[in-house]
């Protein structure tokens, strides 16, 4: 069990750029878990998938974030069109049908 | 709905004192809790969860927690603090009847001094 997977660790990019984040979950998890955080906050819930399917998106996920999970294995998070107010660490966390969420380190966003 | 709220944004302790770190919830269906722990610069590690069997429930590192119904709470604590548990502890609910996506708390600075 290597754990939850999270790359990049750091990334920096321009407002105006595109970014993508990768999570590899731990291999017989069927549950992703998106998250983000910012300073002095606890995680705020993004998206989840059980397996391929997106099951739900928080109102925080405005229609510059997707996320995919094709295959129903690694997961992708993608913000276009970044803006300062989008940077924060975003977290990833995987888990079987109703046990406690593993996560990852998660990647941390600095929009400049 | 779910949610959590950590009644104190920051506890200060000394070591070996005693821990207390309040959480209360609401839940529309049957609760699941968990005490997550956040080290600077670590990822979350889960400290403890209750699934609905024992009532109080015994984590890692010497920490424990109570699920109280009748007041909605769920406290996280341990007898002597020691230095290495300075971090920030989040509380987290899931809900059996529902979707089961953890929500969590805003958090509690856990500050210990020598």
């Amino acid at each position: 069990d290597t754990g939850v997977s999270q790359n990049p660790r750091h990334k920096i990019t321009k407002r105006g750029q595109n970014v993508t984040f990768r999570c590899d979950p731990i291999s017989e998890h069927n549950r992703l878990y998106w998250y983000r955080q910012t300073l002095g906050q606890g995680p705020e819930f993004l998206t989840y998938f059980q397996n391929e399917a997106q099951l739900e998106k928080s109102r925080l996920l405005s229609d510059r974030f997707s996320a995919e999970r094709p295959k129903g294995s690694f997961s992708t998070l993608e913000i276009q069109r970044t803006e300062q107010g989008d940077s924060a660490m975003y977290l990833c966390a995987s888990s079987t049908a109703n046990t406690e969420a593993f996560f990852g380190q998660g990647t941390r966003l600095t929009v400049v | 709905a779910q949610s959590v709220t950590q009644l104190d944004s920051h506890v200060s302790v000394s070591e070996g004192t005693p821990v207390l770190l309040r959480c209360n919830y609401s839940s529309s269906y049957s609760p699941s809790l968990f005490w997550y722990v956040q080290h600077p610069n670590k990822g979350l590690q889960l400290l403890l969860k209750y699934t609905s069997a024992a009532t109080l429930v015994k984590g890692i590192n010497g920490f424990e927690a109570e699920f109280k119904k009748s007041e909605t709470s769920f406290h996280l604590t341990k007898p002597s603090a020691h230095m290495s548990d300075a971090a920030e502890y989040f509380c987290v609910v899931s809900e059996s009847g529902g979707s089961y996506i953890p929500t969590f708390g805003r958090g509690t600075s856990l500050i210990v001094h020598p």
